[in-house]
C-alpha cells in the first residue's frame, strides 16, 4: 500500500524547535519531489517547502524561510522538516505529500504542531 | 505569487443536484491546476490533475475543465459523501519557481 505517515508533532513553546518525520512506503521514494503543506484548523492549505527527489534542491515559503529546513534520507525512505524559532503562527496540522505530475497525489494523515506557552 | 480565488465560498445544494465550483488564477497557469476534496479530520484527496484528468479511483461524476486563468470543477449529481470542502491548487511556477499555491476553498454543504 502506498502511504505516508507523519510523526513528531506536539506542543512546543515559542522560540522552540521541533522535527517532523514522514515515513514513505509502497513506492520508490527516491523518484519523487516531496513537500510539506500545513493547515491551520478550520482554514485553508498552505504550501511550506519542497525538496528534489535526490535532495539536491530545496525551496521554502517566505513565511518559514530561514527557520525551517526540509531534508530527506532516501536510504530510510523518510522526509523531514526541522522547524526552529517557532512562532504562534506556525500552529497548524502539517502534512507531507508526494508530487506527481503537477499535483499532490499522496498525502500523509497529518501531524499537529501547537506553539504556545 | 499566483493567487487562486475560489467561488462561491459556500455552496448549499441537495443530494442529486449538480455542483459547479470555480477557481480563477491571477495569471495564466496553463493547465497545471488540480482539485482536492477534504472532509473534517482527514487529509485532502486528489480529484483532478492537469485541469481535467481524474485521479485514480475518482468517480466519473467529478469532472474538471478550463485552462489559463479560469477553471471549473463539476459534480454532476451530488452523493451524500460529496459534501466537503474543495480546494484548487496550481504549480505553474515551476521550475525555477519556489512556490505552489492553493485557493481558499469552497464548502459544499447540504441544503
Amino acid at each position: 500500500e502506498v502511504q505516508l505517515v507523519e510523526s513528531g508533532g506536539g506542543l512546543v513553546q515559542p522560540g522552540g524547535s521541533l522535527r517532523l518525520s514522514c515515513a514513505a512506503s509502497g513506492f520508490t521514494f527516491n523518484r519523487y519531489w516531496m513537500h510539506w503543506v500545513r493547515q491551520v484548523p478550520g482554514k485553508g492549505l498552505v504550501w511550506v517547502a519542497r525538496i528534489h527527489s535526490d535532495g539536491s534542491s530545496t525551496s521554502y515559503a517566505d513565511s518559514v524561510k530561514g527557520r525551517f529546513t526540509i531534508s530527506r534520507d532516501n536510504a530510510k525512505n523518510t522526509l523531514y522538516l526541522q522547524m526552529n524559532s517557532l512562532r504562534a503562527g506556525d500552529t497548524a496540522v502539517y502534512y507531507c505529500a508526494r508530487l506527481r505530475f503537477s499535483a499532490f497525489d499522496i498525502w500523509g494523515q497529518g501531524t499537529m504542531v501547537t506553539v504556545s506557552s | 505569487e499566483i493567487v487562486l480565488t475560489q467561488s462561491p465560498a459556500t455552496l448549499s445544494l441537495s443530494p442529486g443536484e449538480r455542483a459547479t465550483l470555480s477557481c480563477r488564477a491571477s495569471q495564466s497557469v496553463s493547465s497545471y491546476l488540480a482539485w482536492y476534496q477534504q472532509k473534517p479530520g482527514q487529509a485532502p484527496r486528489l480529484l483532478i490533475y492537469d485541469a481535467s484528468n481524474r485521479a485514480t479511483g475518482i468517480p466519473a461524476r467529478f469532472s474538471g475543465s478550463g485552462s489559463g486563468t479560469y477553471f471549473t470543477l463539476t459534480i454532476s449529481s451530488l452523493e451524500p459523501e460529496d459534501f466537503a470542502v474543495y480546494y484548487c491548487q496550481q504549480r505553474s511556477d515551476w521550475p525555477p519557481g519556489v512556490s505552489l499555491t492553493f485557493g481558499g476553498g469552497t464548502k459544499v454543504e447540504i441544503k
